[in-house]
């Protein structure tokens, strides 16, 4: 049972356009959600979370939107640059889950010069 | 800061062999440490959560005997793959939480890549 799914196995954007990943969840406990960037042989990396008392989390070219009603997150990058090539878990907790994350699929971006 | 690192990178042993692999936290008290599993272009999947001085807590389908864990300290955990085979070849990966950190922000480690001939 995949309660974190990120449908899109692979994206490619041209530099400079936006990047859009989405993510979808079942579990309507989860109350916390991050993004994570993973380049290979190495451990993902902490990208922005948001939680679920919010709709919206903007970092820098990063941002985080939660639609709670639609059970969807989606992470949107712009600026792309190069150095964003890599691939995108999304993962989600609750407050009853004991800090346990589960991650989706993920989701390979490149981007193209 | 919040570095997580993990020994050895690689390790390669022959099937029936038992490897350790260790994950530290450098510059942070860890609460809680997880250890995770990634096969090729799948999700990281949990396989057990561990805190300080207690026993861990094995996800469903982890087979604790097989997947030996010990977290001694704030900053140490290890995990002992036991009578290892070939399709427990993998990544895997450690993380942990910050003792006053932000909720549910893990810290990964670099993983370790072990491949069972």
């Amino acid at each position: 049972d995949q309660q974190v799914k990120q449908n899109s196995p692979s994206l490619s954007v041209q530099e400079g356009r936006i990047s859009i990943l989405n993510c979808d969840y079942t579990n309507s406990m989860f109350d916390y959600f991050l993004w994570y960037k993973k380049y290979p042989a190495e451990g993902p990396t902490f990208l922005i979370s948001i939680s679920s008392i919010k709709d919206k989390n903007e970092d820098g070219r990063f941002t985080v939107f939660l639609n709670k009603s639609a059970k969807h997150l989606s992470l949107h990058i712009v600026p792309s640059q190069p150095g964003d090539s890599a691939v995108y878990f999304c993962a989600a907790s609750a407050v009853q889950g004991a800090q346990k994350l589960v991650f989706g699929q993920g989701t390979r971006l490149t981007i193209n010069p | 800061g919040a570095v997580v690192s993990q020994h050895p990178s690689r390790v390669i042993c022959k099937s029936g062999t038992s490897v350790k692999i260790e994950c530290r936290s450098l510059d942070f008290q860890a609460t809680t440490m997880f250890w995770y599993r990634q096969f090729p272009k799948q999700s990281l999947m949990l396989m057990a959560t561990s805190n300080e001085g207690s026993k861990a807590t094995y996800e469903q389908g982890v087979e604790k005997d097989k997947f030996l864990i010990n977290h001694a300290s704030l900053t140490l955990s290890t995990l002992t793959v036991t009578s290892a085979h070939p399709e427990d070849s993998s990544f895997y990966i450690c993380s942990a939480t910050q003792r006053g950190g932000v909720y549910n922000e893990q810290f990964f480690g670099p993983g370790t890549r072990l491949t069972v001939l």
